[in-house]
């Protein structure tokens, strides 16, 4: 079946410092693979996606490569900023109208 | 102009009570959906309609019943509200493609359910 295991949070780091959030997926046939942001208060967000493998996803800063032989889909910024504080939310698409989610991961960023 | 909204975005009421939160996109998609995210951020997929047609209909007390009067609209009604109803209901859309699934879901503001 399809399904997306995230790593769990919360993740709290200092302002600049770098961002990795793993992502790692299974899925049958040939899934697109998407990053949303939630800010507090608000509905989710598209960050980015990824439609076939080895592609590589960004926006904001924020990157994934669609890894098909490692089946991952990690999250990387380099530097981030207290307003990048959010959860995050990997999910694929495959097969069929149904979306996939992570559990979501809150990152909080400290001045 | 918003792209997918949903109305009320705050709902209290009292156990027992039924009520309804509305939803409508202006993207032209085909596919609409219902989640339900708790307090710790889980997102949990209730119902999807494709074409006003159901197609995902997750294990959810019958005490939720959608309904799609077009292909823009999906609401949600609730009969009998219990305080585990408790939680923010997000409706979302995308356009199904076939090949690969659906493209990019967009999501509502989300409606914040409290049950007293």
């Amino acid at each position: 079946g399809n399904s997306v295991t995230q790593m769990e949070g919360p993740v709290t780091l200092s302002e600049e410092a770098f961002l990795t959030i793993n992502c790692t997926y299974t899925a049958t046939g040939y899934p697109s693979l998407f990053w949303y942001v939630q800010y507090p208060g608000e509905g989710l967000q598209l960050l980015l996606k990824a439609t076939k493998a080895d592609d590589k996803g960004s926006n904001k800063g924020f990157e994934a490569t669609y890894r098909k032989e490692t089946t991952s889909f990690h999250l990387e910024k380099g530097s981030v900023q207290v307003s990048d504080s959010a959860v995050y939310f990997c999910a694929l698409s495959a097969t069929g109208n149904q979306f996939y989610f992570g559990t979501g991961t809150s990152l909080t960023v400290i001045p | 102009d918003t792209a997918v909204s949903q109305t009320p975005k705050y709902l209290v009421t009292q156990m027992g009570n039924d009520k309804s939160i509305k939803c409508e996109q202006n993207l032209g998609h085909d596919t609409m959906y219902w989640y339900k995210q708790d307090s710790k951020k889980f997102l949990k997929i209730m119902f999807s309609y494709n074409n006003k047609e159901l197609i995902i209909n997750e294990t959810v007390p019958n005490r939720f019943s959608p309904k799609s009067p077009d292909k823009a609209h999906l609401n949600l009604h609730i009969n009998s509200l219990e305080l585990g109803d408790s939680a923010v209901y997000f409706c979302a859309s995308s356009q199904y493609t076939g090949t690969s699934g659906s493209n990019e879901q967009y999501f509502g503001p989300g409606t914040r359910l409290t049950v007293t």
